[in-house]
């Protein structure tokens, strides 16, 4: 079964650093985009980035870029979500979510997602 | 605010049909046939039911269909079913690597 498990929440205070994770399973690793996307608390999904595992390349949503880093370690097939300073409004629900492909290339949704890590930053 | 706007709830009766709107832009929604959707259920993994505006994956019911017209995209889902309450969230992809979400929507089906 192709699944993406996310690591567990999280309650940090401000200044913290922090790393969620997301672990791929049944499926090739390395050939899937694997995207971010949060969630502050009532509001709707916005998109942060992604990263291709096979080559770690990386493409960062405007409003995020500078702000989070997107990292991938492959010889555990896991992704990773990780800001150096914590701030209150970081609060919120992170996804983790496979970008589809077929053979002949990427197709332009997601077709497998996790259940989420909250983050809740607070003094 | 949401990149793209769907209405916050809606609800019917079992065997009803229902159609969520998605309203984006000429820069999303009106400019690619990349819009998906995605069902929600608490605590579980998003599901996705329609995939480059009205293809339906393996699996997923022909309850299930999608359109587009314009900035503005459906999804009907037809002879409702208890089953079916749960959020409903539509999906561009917006260009350079990056998608847009709508708010999402809560089905409840009375």
């Amino acid at each position: 079964e192709v699944q993406l498990v996310q690591s567990e929440a999280e309650v940090k205070k401000p200044g913290e650093s922090l790393r969620i994770s997301c672990k791929g399973s049944g499926y090739k690793f390395t050939s899937y985009w694997i995207g971010w996307v949060r969630q502050m608390p009532g509001k709707g999904l916005e998109w942060m980035g992604i990263i291709f595992p096979g080559d770690s390349d990386t493409r960062y949503s405007p409003s995020f870029q500078g702000q989070v880093t997107i990292s991938v370690d492959t010889s555990i097939n896991t992704a990773y979500l990780q800001w150096s300073s914590l701030k209150a409004s970081d609060t919120a629900l992170y996804y983790c979510a496979r970008r589809a492909k077929v053979p002949g290339g990427h197709l332009y949704y997601m077709d497998v997602w996790g259940i989420g890590t909250t983050v809740t930053v607070s003094s | 605010q949401s990149a793209l706007t769907q209405p916050a709830s809606v609800s019917a009766s079992p065997g009803q049909s229902i159609t969520i709107s998605c309203t984006g832009t000429s820069s999303d929604v009106g400019d690619y046939n990349y819009v998906s959707w995605y069902q929600q259920h608490p605590d579980k993994a998003s599901e996705l039911l329609i995939f480059d505006v009205n293809k339906r994956p393996s699996g997923v019911s022909n309850r299930f269909s999608g359109s587009k017209s314009g900035n503005t995209a459906s999804l009907t889902i037809s002879g409702l079913r208890t089953e079916d309450e749960a959020f409903y969230i539509c999906c561009s992809y917006a260009g350079s690597s990056t998608w847009v979400f709508g708010g999402g929507t809560k089905l409840t089906v009375l």
